[in-house]
């Protein structure tokens, strides 16, 4: 089976903290791309990051960092001294060689940024 | 413009009309994707359209009907439709190669839309 688990529906937290947002993801495939996209309230998806199955480099983009992790099947993205402008609904998704396309979705994680 | 655009952002129809949603994309891109978001629910990829050709129609009823002129343009005819199709349509993006592997996908702001 392939699927993707994000099991926070809803973080909050206090400006500046730092907040982690955890998806595990299911594949019997040893290709595959993993993705997080963000969602504010506007409603566009915006891509953040890709991830080929066979970088497990973290990776470091501003606030924002991702932690790979294959042995734990594990993508978490971490957001260092959040702003409000960071709440949204954040969504991890897979895709896996012979997809035809379709990425498998998570339900998504609602991060509210309280000032 | 940039991106993925679509028109309209926002439509309110009745059950009886007949409308259409419409999508650009300006990134050299050979795939377009159709989605719904509706609240609570994951995100249902409806129609995907590979150099013109649809490759996939996710048992989505006949009162949706997909056309893709071009790889640039992608339409979204609406008629007879339910209270409950009301939800977001996003539209989507992707340069696919070989091997049916998705490539990152790249979205349009969506348009909301309430059937009454």
């Amino acid at each position: 089976a392939q699927k993707v688990t994000q099991a926070q529906t809803e973080i909050s937290v206090v400006e500046k903290e730092d907040v982690t947002l955890d998806c595990v993801y299911e594949t019997r495939d040893t290709t595959y791309y993993l993705f997080w996209y963000k969602q504010p309230p506007s409603g566009e998806l915006v891509f953040l990051i890709r991830r080929n199955s066979f970088d497990e480099q973290n990776e470091i983009s501003g606030r924002y960092s991702w932690n790979f992790q294959k042995s734990t099947s594990s993508f978490n993205f971490t957001i260092t001294a959040s702003q409000v402008v960071d709440s949204a609904v954040y969504f991890c998704a897979l895709s896996p060689l012979g997809s035809n396309y379709q990425l498998i979705w998570g339900a998504g994680t609602k991060l509210i940024i309280k000032p | 413009e940039t991106g993925v655009t679509q028109t309209p952002r926002h439509l309110v129809m009745g059950m009886t009309n007949k409308k259409s949603l419409k999508c650009e994309q300006h990134l050299g891109h050979n795939a377009m994707y159709w989605y719904k978001q509706s609240a609570k629910k994951p995100l249902e990829l409806m129609f995907v359209y590979n150099f013109k050709e649809q490759t996939e129609n996710n048992s989505v009823p006949s009162r949706f009907s997909p056309e893709c002129p071009n790889s640039s343009h992608l339409f979204l005819h609406l008629h007879t439709l339910q209270p409950e199709d009301s939800a977001l349509y996003l539209c989507a993006s992707s340069q696919e190669r070989a091997g049916g592997i998705t490539d990152t996908q790249y979205f349009g702001p969506g348009t909301r839309l309430t059937v009454l």
